[in-house]
């Protein structure tokens, strides 16, 4: 059975950082682009960010280019995302789910707050 | 960037009806690189479609997906209760991939 745990999310004051965890199991975890999307609060859903089965490619939304930062470690079957200058829009539910494209599995989501 | 408007922005439907759910693209989506998403409320989305007409490993056959180019629609045949929820169209064709805002399905 496919799992996706996402952690590390909680409140944050506006300019700090945030580093989300997502734990896969139940799939061979090098073989699959990997994906995170965020949902606002009463909102609907944003692409976030996406890296290739090696790493060796990331993609970004351009409303967190240069602040976010996606990465993963084959060995541990973990994603990431390393999340600075935060700011109250990034508030919102982000989700991890597999797939280049379509996004076939997805995690529960972890909370992030920035509010001061 | 590509825009997905949907419509309606909510469907009041019973049991047993037919839904069809309208996802427009501001841009042609290349290779039918289309997808539908269910989301329930406090729960992940979950893919129903891909391809615009491919279903998810374990979706019932009472959801069927259509279109090309930039017209796209939903249909469930027959509403089941656990069937009233939001559903979300997606894009991948064309980086950044984005999402529709959403149809809400509710019981009438």
């Amino acid at each position: 059975e496919v799992q996706l745990l996402e952690s590390g999310g909680g409140l944050v004051q506006p300019g700090g950082s945030l580093r989300l965890s997502c734990a896969a199991s139940g799939f061979t975890f090098s073989s699959h682009a990997m994906n995170w999307v965020r949902q606002a609060p009463g909102k609907g859903l944003e692409w976030v960010s996406t890296i290739t089965s090696s790493g060796g490619s990331t993609y970004y939304a351009d409303s967190v280019k240069g602040r976010f930062a996606i990465s993963r470690d084959n060995s541990r079957n973990t994603l990431y995302l390393q999340m600075n200058g935060l700011r109250v829009e990034d508030t919102a539910v982000y989700y991890c789910a597999n797939g280049w494209g379509n996004l076939a599995y997805w995690g529960q989501g972890t909370l992030v707050t920035v509010s001061s | 960037e590509i825009v997905l408007t949907q419509s309606p922005a909510t469907l009041s439907m019973s049991p047993g009806e037919r839904a069809t759910l309208s996802c427009g693209a501001s841009q042609s989506v290349s290779s039918t690189s289309l997808a539908w998403y269910q989301q329930k409320p406090g729960l992940a989305p979950r893919l129903l479609i891909y391809d615009a007409s491919s279903r998810a490993t374990g979706i019932p056959d009472r959801f069927s997906g259509s279109g090309s180019g930039t017209d796209f629609t939903l249909t469930i045949s027959r509403l089941e209760p656990e069937d009233f929820a939001v559903y979300y169209c997606q894009q991948y064709g064309r980086s950044p991939w984005t999402f529709g805002q959403g149809t809400k399905v509710e019981i009438k």
